[in-house]
């Protein structure tokens, strides 16, 4: 599976953007970028996934860099309850593709 | 409300007992995982199944076992032979469609210690 690299830890304040970094040097053609993110002591939860284009939803927006070496995850305006753990996921279509592979991923500290 | 459930939230045993995590989920998906999470760590596949009477291995099964016999049910078995058993312990499960969405859906999780 191809690797994904994120810094360990960022602090945002409260209302303010927050860019979260991924990347992703070995990327394939078919591996679509997935973002999770995990609430302290829950499971895991989807926050968005994107292929070539960048995408928006309600939650946040993923850009995603013209050679696919890296994206960004953007949250517009964080809260409080955006602090977590978030995940860069390289997900293939084929082969195996059940399979989530986590990293470490990057703890994101809101403050107040 | 759909969702997946697992119980118990924690949970202790002695050294050497098996001790069977339960995951069900209501969401009908056919797709089901387990993971083990260590702190300060990303999850780690266990086991998962993609249909009903069907399991592969995930990257760290030794020392596990699971069974899935029913569509809605998927319990994982920490043997005695699992060597570093304390941890979290999540469940989540999928639509088996080859799409590029298949957003997996997690449960809250059990923390099992071993004493």
């Amino acid at each position: 599976d191809a690797k994904t690299t994120q810094p360990n830890s960022m602090e945002s304040n409260e209302e303010e953007p927050v860019h979260l970094p991924c990347n992703h040097s070995t990327i394939s053609g078919t591996d679509y970028i997935h973002w999770y993110r995990q609430l302290p002591s829950q499971g895991p939860e989807y926050v968005i996934h994107g292929l070539t284009s960048n995408v928006n939803n309600r939650m946040a927006s993923l850009a995603i860099a013209e050679d696919r070496k890296s994206s960004t995850l953007i949250l517009h305006r964080a809260t409080l309850r955006d602090a977590a753990v978030y995940y860069c996921i390289l997900r293939s279509i084929g082969g195996s593709n059940y399979k989530l592979t986590f990293g470490k991923g990057t703890l994101l500290t809101v403050n107040p | 409300d759909g969702g997946i459930t697992q119980s118990p939230k924690y949970l202790f045993r002695k050294e050497g007992q098996n001790v069977t995590l339960s995951c069900e989920q209501n969401l009908n998906h056919d797709a089901m995982y387990w993971y083990r999470q260590d702190p300060g760590q990303g999850l780690r596949l266990i086991y998962y199944s993609q249909i009903v009477n069907d399991f592969q291995k995930g990257d760290i099964a030794e020392g596990y076992s699971v069974s899935r016999e029913k569509k809605e049910s998927f319990p994982l078995t920490v043997t005695s032979a699992q060597k570093n058993p304390t941890a979290f312990y999540l469940c989540a499960s999928s639509d088996r469609g080859r799409s590029s969405y298949n957003e997996q859906f997690f449960g809250p999780g059990t923390r099992l210690t071993v004493l």
